[in-house]
């Protein structure tokens, strides 16, 4: 089955210090994999996806076929990066259907 | 703001009575979700829909109907038989497979 897994319902960093969050996925094919982020009073919105290989807001994130982990980092966190990240996966093995994991809280304290 | 609108904002329910969602688009987007979000349990998927006149189940269907008579609009019923329909619910669209999502801003639903 198709699954989305976030280990971590809350990470908690400083200003300043590497942060990765970790997403592990299972998918019979080649997924498509993005990861979406809800700041404070604000629409869910795509932060990045694997396809494009691009860094937005310093966070990047490689795609590992092989550990079937699609992790998002920043070498240095932001007190603005505090928020809800969501890992997501879509394929055409499943028509369309766009699966998210749990979400992590990122807190990134002064 | 968005292309997405999700009304109302705020729903109230009595236990036993059915509620629509509404969730309209003027993105011209193919494909149209629904998401319920829980704490700690993240997006769970609903309904989805790829084409008019077409839907499909998600992970979590029971206790929910939708149709999809227009492009534009996905509305979301939520019925008596759901029994914990106490959440807050995403409406979400894309272009067509493997694209950029873009989401409504929720209803958050209370049964009272």
């Amino acid at each position: 089955a198709q699954r989305v897994t976030q280990p971590e319902k809350l990470l908690s960093v400083f200003k300043g210090a590497p942060v990765e969050l970790k997403c592990n996925y299972s998918y019979s094919g080649s997924p498509e994999l993005f990861w979406y982020v809800q700041y404070s009073r604000q629409r869910l919105q795509l932060l990045l996806r694997h396809i494009s290989r691009e860094s937005i807001k310093g966070f990047t994130a490689d795609l590992n076929k092989g550990e079937t982990s699609f992790h998002l980092k920043k070498p240095f966190a932001q007190e603005e990066d505090s928020a809800m990240y969501y890992c997501a996966l879509s394929g055409r093995n499943q028509g369309g259907k766009l699966i998210f994991g749990q979400g992590t809280e990122l807190s990134v304290k002064p | 703001d968005g292309g997405i609108t999700q009304s109302p904002k705020y729903l109230f329910r009595k236990e036993g009575q059915n509620v629509t969602l509404s969730c309209e688009q003027n993105l011209n987007h193919d494909a149209m979700y629904w998401y319920r979000q829980d704490p700690g349990q993240g997006l769970r998927l609903i309904y989805y829909s790829q084409i008019v006149n077409d839907f499909q189940k998600g992970d979590i269907a029971e206790g929910y109907s939708v149709s999809r008579e227009k492009k534009e609009s996905f509305p979301l019923t939520v019925t008596s038989a759901q029994k914990n329909p106490t959440a807050f619910y995403l409406c979400a669209t894309t272009q067509g497979m493997n694209t950029e999502a873009f989401f409504g801003q929720g209803t958050r639903l209370t049964v009272v």
